[in-house]
């Protein structure tokens, strides 16, 4: 069993639309991270939670830690929007950081 | 997360040869993480290192992988012989001291021929 799990593993979205990205996790955790990675590049931070919600433009990540779950919304999808998600915990007992397997998301103009 | 420099950014061995990477975290981080992304997977740790010392190595292969933050100078990851399966995407990650935020590199992607 994944200690992090995403849903959806892929998501196709027209542009404009509001999209919403699942992560659950089973360890104890003492920062959750959503991170965005385009086909062959890098990884790019978006969000460190550990408590609550963040925006930042048009991204929302929300974290419900006795549920232990995130979420990650962007509203107004565009296609460079385009990318795999990847939800990240870092554990609370250790050095360890935990990934999902990430969600592929494509938005069509 | 700029400031975390990898390199080189692609990298291709014949089977059999030695693979390095080089990460240089960002100024002032003193922790530096390696993970692997083997194609169609998800990211898995590696290694987790502070200046001079290895903390964590529990996600490191047994055999032919290596690493090291040396007190001057990038952390290297080191691959000796290697062969196809160590075909991936390798990042690394920096932090502060105590801090729970971590920058990513852009990545080094190894082909093994």
């Amino acid at each position: 069993k994944n200690e992090v799990e995403q849903s959806p593993q892929n998501l196709t979205a027209q542009e404009g639309e509001f999209i919403t990205i699942n992560c659950s996790y089973s360890v104890g955790i003492s920062a959750l991270h959503w991170l965005q990675q385009h086909p062959g590049g890098g990884i790019v931070s978006l969000f460190m939670l550990s408590s609550g919600k963040k925006k930042h433009g048009r991204l929302i990540a929300t974290i419900n830690i006795q549920e232990k779950h995130s979420s990650l919304h962007i509203t107004a999808s565009h296609p460079r929007d385009s990318a795999v998600y990847i939800c990240a915990v870092r554990e609370n007992t250790g050095n360890q950081f935990y990934f999902g397997t990430g969600t592929s998301l494509t938005v069509i103009p | 997360n700029a400031g975390v420099m990898q390199n080189p950014r692609h990298l291709v061995r014949r089977r059999g040869q030695e693979a390095r990477l080089r990460c240089s975290p960002m100024k002032g981080h003193s922790h530096v993480y390696w993970y692997r992304q083997l194609p169609e997977e998800g990211l898995k740790f590696m290694v987790y290192l502070q200046k001079e010392n290895i903390i964590d190595e529990s996600g490191m292969p047994k055999e032919r992988f290596s690493a090291e933050f040396p007190k001057e100078g990038p952390s290297i990851l080191r691959i000796q012989q290697v062969v196809r399966g160590d075909s991936a995407a390798y990042f690394c990650a920096s932090s502060w001291v105590g801090v729970t935020e971590a920058f990513f590199g852009q990545g080094t992607r190894l082909t093994v021929v």
